[in-house]
């Protein structure tokens, strides 16, 4: 199966600090998405992202998130001012059509 | 928009019995469903999927099953092992490309030796 990677696996973080979570995509999966699960529940959809734009955003996905691929390669989320409740696993999806493959998260707590 | 329900939340099989976790939907145009196997501390892995014009799909010990006009579908393990034990999660979406996953809630999976 393809491989999508994830950097940080663990991210500690003040409340009201920015955050940047980072996924290296499947080569020629042109769709994007993250993900998050809090812990013990099922996992949400945050943003899709395709052709340099934003397709769907979910209502959890406010004015402090942000996505880019500032290098036309690697994939980010930025999580501007943090607060308690993003504290999640954050996963990237990546994939072609409606497959999609996720990659093994950042762990993201707040504090 | 679409809710995804899952049952059972917990399952526990003796190891090589079968498994079944269950899954409803309530957006007629989802056409795409796959499932997927979560370990410990990582990301969901995709297992299997099948789509609307299918009924059932088979890959080695792993089966899906779909009932469209019921908005329902299934997952079966036979013979399970070890490790199959994890979270197992089912999805859908429109499969138009580019579509958001709607997730159930998950079932613990838990094979007894």
């Amino acid at each position: 199966e393809p491989e999508v990677t994830q950097t940080p696996s663990h991210q500690v973080t003040q409340m009201g600090q920015e955050v940047i979570l980072r996924c290296v995509p499947i080569s020629n999966h042109l769709y994007f998405y993250w993900y998050r699960q809090i812990l013990g529940q099922k996992v949400e959809f945050l943003v899709s992202f395709y052709n340099n734009e934003i397709s769907e955003k979910s209502e959890i996905f406010d004015d402090q998130f942000s996505v880019e691929r500032p290098d036309g390669s690697n994939f980010t989320l930025k999580i501007r001012s943090t607060k308690l409740e993003d504290s999640a696993m954050y996963f990237c999806a990546n994939g072609w059509g409606e497959t999609q493959y996720f990659g093994p998260g950042t762990r993201l707590l707040v504090l | 928009g679409e809710n995804v329900e899952q049952h059972p939340s917990t399952l526990s099989v003796q190891e090589g019995d079968s498994a079944v976790i269950k899954c409803t939907y309530s957006d007629s145009a989802s056409n795409y469903f796959p499932w997927y196997k979560q370990e410990l501390g990582k990301g969901p892995q995709l297992i299997i999927d099948i789509r609307s014009n299918v009924g059932e799909k088979k890959d080695q010990r792993i089966a899906v099953t779909l009932n469209k006009t019921a908005k329902h579908f299934s997952l079966h393990i036979t013979e399970t092992q070890p490790e199959d034990s994890a979270v197992y999660f089912c999805a859908a979406s429109p499969n138009f490309g580019n579509e958001k996953l709607t997730f159930g809630t998950g079932t613990r999976l838990t094979i007894i030796p």
